[in-house]
């Protein structure tokens, strides 16, 4: 049972455009939300994340919104750029769980051609 | 900051032989490291959580005597594949969440990849 879903295993868009990626979870218990990017045979590096007390929080180029009622949460970046091309991942969280393990969705490559 | 180190960052091996991955957080005192597993063009599965001083939880189906987790510091967490099998074989990803983090962020390093012949 996939408790954090993508369901867009691939996204491309012209650079300069806006990405919008999407991921829906199941698990209402999760209140904290993360976007991770990973290039192939590298780790996952942190990008934003969001507490569930908000519905939105922004950084730079970056922006995660979150729909709770809907427990959907996507990240939007604009405009895209060819260095973001990579496969992102998001990721949930209960803050009030004793190991606070981070659970992943299966990734969404985006490719932005130049 | 929050750079976590994975060594090596490829072993090839002999099936039956063990395998020892090294965590480190080189900025950070983690009194929590995890381990995760990566199948091509798949989620990072995380296989268990090592805590500092305390024995690791791992994850339903993942064999603790065959994935051996020792956390002997807040810097260190090793991973050894014991016996390993060409099924084994798979990219491994280690992170580490700092000790004062309020929230739930962990840093990643940057993977072993494992072969095993």
């Amino acid at each position: 049972d996939q408790q954090v879903k993508q369901n867009s295993p691939s996204l491309s868009v012209q650079e300069g455009r806006i990405s919008i990626l999407n991921c829906d979870y199941t698990n209402s218990m999760f209140d904290y939300f993360l976007w991770y990017k990973k290039y192939p045979a590298e780790g996952p590096t942190f990008l934003i994340s969001i507490s569930s007390i908000k519905d939105k929080n922004e950084d730079g180029r970056f922006t995660v919104f979150l729909n709770k009622s809907a427990k959907h949460l996507s990240l939007h970046i604009v405009p895209s750029q060819p260095g973001d091309s990579a496969v992102y991942f998001c990721a949930a969280s209960v803050s009030s769980g004793s190991a606070r393990q981070l659970t992943f969705g299966s990734g969404t490559q985006l490719t932005v051609l130049p | 900051g929050a750079v976590v180190s994975q060594h090596p960052s490829r072993v090839i091996c002999k099936s039956g032989t063990s395998v020892k991955i090294e965590c480190r957080s080189l900025d950070f005192q983690a009194t929590t490291m995890f381990w995760y597993r990566q199948f091509p063009k798949q989620s990072l599965m995380l296989m268990a959580t090592s805590n500092e001083g305390s024995k690791a939880t791992y994850e339903q189906g993942v064999e603790k005597d065959k994935f051996l987790i020792n956390h002997a510091s807040l810097t260190l967490s090793t991973l050894t594949v014991t016996s390993a099998h060409p099924e084994d074989s798979s990219f491994y990803i280690c992170s580490a969440r700092p000790l004062m983090e309020v929230y739930n962020e962990q840093f990643f390093g940057p993977g072993t990849r494992l072969t095993v012949l």
